[in-house]
């Protein structure tokens, strides 16, 4: 199957601070990406759908200020968790799809801890 | 709102036996259907899907089965094995929109 990667894995950070986390597609164009947070024994919940060159859609109760989603380009898409704080904390997931394809291909996940 | 559900968050089932992970749904508007498998600390790997034009789909040790007038899925691994226990998460989309809605997983625990 296709290859999705996310860095950092694991990331800890003081509260106030802002986090980035990078979701590339390794050997395919994505032509669609679907970030997604996990809490702890809480299903996946979908946050925002972006495609490539274009703004991310969130889903409902998700701030768009708060979560920047950046889609440069057909292989990275970019989550920043703006000015983080400790109910923030999860484990987010992001996912890829090529084009006329439903299938999603997930990334690995980073596990954020605001303190 | 949920619209996938998952109302076993636990199963345990002996090594070659038939494992059975149950999903319902809500809206109508699904057409298409997924089963995916995920360990801790990682993100969920696809397993096995179905689109509503099909009752049942096999792969291996996989079958789905969908009953679209009930609305519910239902995911077979048979037999059974250890290597199996993770926890399974039942995903639908309306295939116009891609996205997908998960359940909350079952957890499986294949004991020896």
């Amino acid at each position: 199957g296709a290859v999705v990667s996310q860095h950092p894995s694991r990331v800890i950070c003081k509260s106030g601070t802002s986090v980035k986390i990078e979701c590339r597609s390794l050997d395919f164009q994505a032509t669609t990406m679907f970030w997604y947070r996990q809490f702890p024994k809480q299903s996946l919940m979908l946050m925002a759908t972006s495609n490539e060159g274009s703004k991310a859609t969130y889903e409902q109760g998700v701030e768009k200020d708060k979560f920047l989603i950046n889609h440069a380009s057909l292989t990275l898409s970019t989550l920043t968790v703006t000015s983080a704080h400790p109910e923030d904390s999860s484990f987010y997931i992001c996912s890829a799809r090529g084009e006329a394809v439903v299938q999603q291909f997930f990334g690995p996940g980073t596990r954020l801890t605001v303190l | 709102d949920q619209q996938v559900k998952q109302n076993s968050p636990s199963l345990s089932v002996q090594e070659g036996r038939i494992s059975i992970l149950n999903c319902d749904y809500t809206n109508s508007m699904f057409d298409y259907f997924l089963w995916y498998k995920k360990y801790p600390a990682e993100g969920p790997t696809f397993l096995i899907s179905i689109s509503s034009i099909k009752d049942k789909n096999e792969d291996g040790r996989f079958t789905v089965f969908l009953n679209k007038s009930a609305k519910h899925l239902s995911l077979h691994i048979v037999p059974s094995q250890p290597g199996d226990s993770a926890v399974y998460f039942c995903a639908a989309s309306i295939i116009s929109g891609y996205a997908l809605n998960f359940g909350k997983g079952t957890s499986l625990l294949v004991t020896p």
